[in-house]
């Protein structure tokens, strides 16, 4: 089944130190990946895509074709990046037609 | 302009009960899209509609079941609830259909309790 996996449930980090979620897609054709970002009472809205290539609140995200991967990175988390972050390919088709779904979610905590 | 609205916030409803939820997307988004968000399960797709018309649909048994207004407006609902649908309910828009590659707007959400 063509499907998004992000391995972790939870990350905690320290202020200022490097951060990376980990997303790993099964499916073929090309992919058009996004991040989204829930904060804290806070509604669920778009960090970036991959195809604009853009580096938002310095995050960035790479697709990397052969490893099937489109980690997300930040070079010194902030304690405001504490939030869930959700990875999400663009509707792919499956037996139940098109759904646009998203991964599993990993919990960012960064420690002060 | 104003953002998705969903209401209602909050809601708690007995077991057998039938509920409904409304949303109301950005001004001129044509795509309406609902998810379920609980801890165990995460964010899954219900269903998403354009220009009235379902398009896509989770999968979700067919107690689950939506429509889109002229206006583009949305509502869905649930008949014969159970403890298992509490839930956050969530209401996205997009300009076009999820599949363009457009931004998708989310709502608050509506948080659904069954008792």
């Amino acid at each position: 089944a063509q499907r998004v996996t992000q391995p972790e449930k939870l990350l905690s980090v320290f202020k200022g130190a490097p951060v990376e979620l980990k997303c790993n897609y099964s499916y073929s054709g090309s992919p058009e990946l996004f991040w989204y970002v829930q904060y804290s009472r806070q509604r669920l809205q778009l960090l970036l895509r991959h195809i604009s290539r853009e580096s938002i609140k310095g995050f960035t995200a790479d697709l990397n074709k052969g490893e099937t991967s489109f980690h997300l990175k930040k070079p010194f988390a902030q304690e405001e990046d504490s939030a869930m972050y959700y990875c999400a390919p663009l509707p792919y088709r499956d037996n139940y037609g098109q759904n646009f779904v998203f991964g599993p979610g990993t919990r960012l905590s960064v420690l002060p | 302009k104003a953002g998705v609205t969903q209401t209602p916030r909050y809601l708690i409803k007995t077991r057998g009960q039938q509920v409904t939820l409304s949303c109301s997307p950005i001004s001129g988004h044509r795509s309406v899209s609902w998810y379920q968000q609980t801890p165990g399960q995460g964010l899954q797709f219900l269903f998403e509609y354009f220009s009235e018309t379902q398009r896509n649909k989770g999968n979700f048994p067919g107690r689950f079941s939506g429509r889109q207004f002229s206006n583009s407006r949305s509502e869905m609902n649930v008949s014969t609830l159970e403890l298992g649908d509490s839930a956050l309910y969530l209401c996205a828009s997009s300009l076009t259909a999820t599949n363009s590659g457009n931004t998708i707007y989310f709502g608050e959400g509506s948080w659904l309790t069954v008792v």
